[in-house]
């Protein structure tokens, strides 16, 4: 069935360093597909999209490729600081009007 | 800027007792959505609507009921809560998915954490 893996957590990075988060889906035809964020004590707010393969979608820093042929679509920043720290998560269409989540990511940024 | 907007927002039930979540947008979405949260999960689909008037399944749908009497609510009941219920629920909303891959992200509440004893 429809899938999302993401990497276990928490990722534990000092500010400024590179962040990837890994993302890797099951090959349903070509969902389109999410990334989400997560602060304590909130629901969840879309970082950014990607609707078909090569699209990269970016925000805040943020920035994600979506590659068919590896079927993923890996979170980046170059440079992270103490206030992205959150929970971040994965998520693609399964075609049936609705999303499929991965697990989540914790990031945890030390100044 | 309200978005969506669910009460209430902490509840703590005893075995056996019902009670209902509610959900209110305003973006006139068509799509309504509730999941809920557990560690290590990620989020699971309990039930959505398509529209007023309609609901569906999701992944987890037992021991939930749902429904969509207008378009800008949609409440989600526990009919006999069951400590297996204890979780955080969030509601979500979007505009229709177009085409094959869908695309249009969905807008979330803030949550509302459930405890049952």
């Amino acid at each position: 069935g429809d899938s999302v893996t993401q990497m276990e957590g928490p990722v534990t990075l000092s500010e400024e360093a590179f962040l990837t988060i890994n993302c890797t889906y099951t090959a349903t035809g070509y969902p389109s597909l999410f990334w989400y964020v997560q602060y304590p004590g909130e629901g969840l707010q879309l970082l950014l999209k990607a609707t078909k393969a090569d699209d990269k979608g970016s925000n805040k820093g943020f920035e994600a490729t979506y590659r068919k042929e590896t079927t993923s679509f890996h979170l980046e920043k170059g440079s992270v600081q103490v206030s992205d720290s959150a929970v971040y998560f994965c998520a693609r269409y399964t075609g049936r009007r609705a999303l499929t989540f991965g697990s989540g990511t914790r990031l945890q940024v030390q100044p | 800027n309200a978005g969506v907007t669910q009460t209430p927002k902490f509840r703590v039930l005893k075995t056996g007792q019902s009670m209902t979540l509610l959900c209110a947008q305003d973006m006139n979405h068509e799509y309504m959505y509730w999941y809920r949260q557990d560690p290590g999960m990620g989020l699971r689909l309990i039930h959505y609507s398509v529209g007023e008037g309609t609901t569906a399944k999701g992944e987890v749908p037992d021991g939930y009921n749902v429904s969509r009497l207008k378009k800008q609510n949609f409440l989600l009941g526990l009919e006999s809560a069951a400590p297996s219920q204890t979780s955080v629920y969030f509601c979500a909303s979007s505009t229709p998915f177009s085409g094959t891959g869908g695309g249009q992200p969905q807008h979330f509440g803030d949550g509302t954490r459930l405890s049952i004893l």
